[in-house]
């Protein structure tokens, strides 16, 4: 699988949008983006994910550069309870593969 | 939503006694299951892929001996540290694919293992 590159921490203010980028420059043609929250002690929560079309749903919004190299999570009005760890992965769908985290970014959501 | 649950959710146990964590699919069968170890501030680290009737595959570094997986049925996967460790204290979770060829991913809450 592809690697990415995210920033290890971001703040962000009650009530704001919460952008955190992702770069995935060796991403292949056949890969998806996702993005997984993990809160403190918990497993990691699935957010959303995307081929090349920018996605949302209730939780975010995925915005991904046309050549694809990069991608941005939007948390729309980001609330306290968003602080937590972010994981951007790139994926080949093929059945059976699991996904492999990296360091992901710390969010920071305060009052 | 898919359902992952995990049994127990944290366990403490003596130096060299072996430990049963069970991975249940409540909503859906899953035909493949992930392990995967995290420690204090780093990120998850998979440890093996269960297929249910076959045997595990395990990560590169991960002794299939220490750490034995059984995936005998469609909604249970279980992962037993044997002769555990200091070392092996651990947030241990799971994941499952949802049916057959799927890629869909869903996780359970995690278990924590203290080995004193």
């Amino acid at each position: 699988d592809a690697k990415t590159t995210q920033p290890p921490s971001m703040d962000c203010a009650e009530g704001r949008a919460a952008n955190l980028p992702c770069n995935h420059s060796t991403i292949s043609g056949n890969e998806y983006v996702y993005w997984y929250r993990q809160i403190h002690s918990q497993g990691p929560q699935y957010i959303i994910h995307g081929l090349k079309n920018n996605e949302t749903n209730e939780m975010a919004s995925l915005i991904i550069t046309e050549d694809r190299k990069s991608s941005t999570l939007i948390l729309p009005h980001a609330t306290l309870r968003d602080t937590a760890v972010y994981y951007c992965i790139v994926r080949d769908n093929q059945a059976g593969t699991a996904l492999i985290f990296g360091k992901g970014t710390t969010l920071s959501v305060s009052s | 939503g898919a359902v992952v649950s995990q049994h127990p959710s944290r366990v403490i146990c003596k130096s060299g006694t072996s430990v049963k964590i069970e991975c249940r699919s409540l909503d859906f069968q899953a035909t493949t299951m992930f392990w995967y170890r995290q420690f204090p501030k780093q990120s998850l680290m998979l440890m093996a892929t269960s297929n249910e009737g076959s045997k595990a595959t395990y990560e590169q570094g991960v002794e299939k001996d220490k750490f034995l997986i059984n995936h005998a049925s469609l909604t249970l996967s279980t992962l037993t540290v044997t002769s555990a460790h200091p070392e092996d204290s651990s947030f241990y979770i799971c994941s499952a694919l949802r049916g057959r060829g799927a890629y869909e991913q869903y996780f359970g809450p995690g278990t924590r293992l203290t080995v004193t």
